[in-house]
């Protein structure tokens, strides 16, 4: 009865690799998000869609790439990984866009390590 | 842009005291603000949600205040219990309508 998950929990492989986090939610929300987490603990955004549609699009690599097939799933895919891209990743979700009165709904994360 | 400071990184208190956290922000004031407990491993959770129309909310053992003059919300936990330890975070809408957080402050109550 998980409201956000998300797999794998854990996700190690070596730089130049491709790789998938999915995410699903089971709140009946709209809208769906993408955070990373780096080692000083920021919480930052980088996706965010309403209904399948990408409405948030931060300033990340165009080797992350963003999949909402329904409402209910958002999946992230990353290419040619770098050292860099290791992180905590939370996926999130909330009713109506940006969470700006509606609180968000977060997974426990995804810990991607690049070696 | 709109930038977001928890004032310490830790705070330890021993358990039954309150901890007062401070949330900081620049610029123009949100609409609305929000806390969030994050415990190792694990993700956000939200505890509160107040309105720049509102001075002050209640949740059991939790009181947040949100003084748009100083630019400043305050959350304090009352009767601290050692289960309280986690990383409180603040969040806030920026400008271009986006959820944004604080780095956090790690609370330690010791028993």
């Amino acid at each position: 009865d998980t409201a956000v998950s998300q797999t794998p929990k854990y996700l190690v492989t070596q730089m130049g690799n491709d790789k998938s986090i999915k995410c699903e939610q089971n709140l009946g929300h709209d809208t769906m998000y993408w955070y990373k987490q780096d080692s000083k603990k920021f919480l930052k955004i980088m996706f965010s869609y309403n209904n399948k549609e990408l409405i948030i699009n931060e300033t990340v690599p165009n080797r992350f790439s963003p999949k909402s097939p329904d409402k209910a799933h958002l999946n992230l895919h990353i290419n040619s990984l770098e050292l860099g891209d290791s992180a905590v990743y939370f996926c999130a979700s909330s009713h109506g866009t940006g969470g700006i009165n509606s609180p968000l709904h977060f997974g426990n994360g995804t810990r991607l390590t690049v070696t | 842009s709109q930038k977001i400071e928890q004032n310490s990184e830790a705070l330890n208190i021993q358990e039954g005291k309150t901890a007062t956290l401070t949330c900081n922000y620049t610029n123009y004031s949100p609409a609305y603000l929000q806390w969030y407990r994050q415990d190792p491993g694990r993700g956000p959770v939200f505890l509160l949600l107040i309105r720049e129309n509102e001075k002050e909310k209640r949740k059991e053992r939790l009181k947040v205040t949100f003084d748009t003059t100083l630019k400043q919300s305050l959350f304090h936990i009352t009767a601290s219990q050692p289960a309280d330890s986690a990383t409180y975070l603040c969040a806030l809408v920026t400008n271009d309508y986006k959820l944004s957080f604080g780095a956090g402050t790690t609370v330690t109550v010791r028993a």
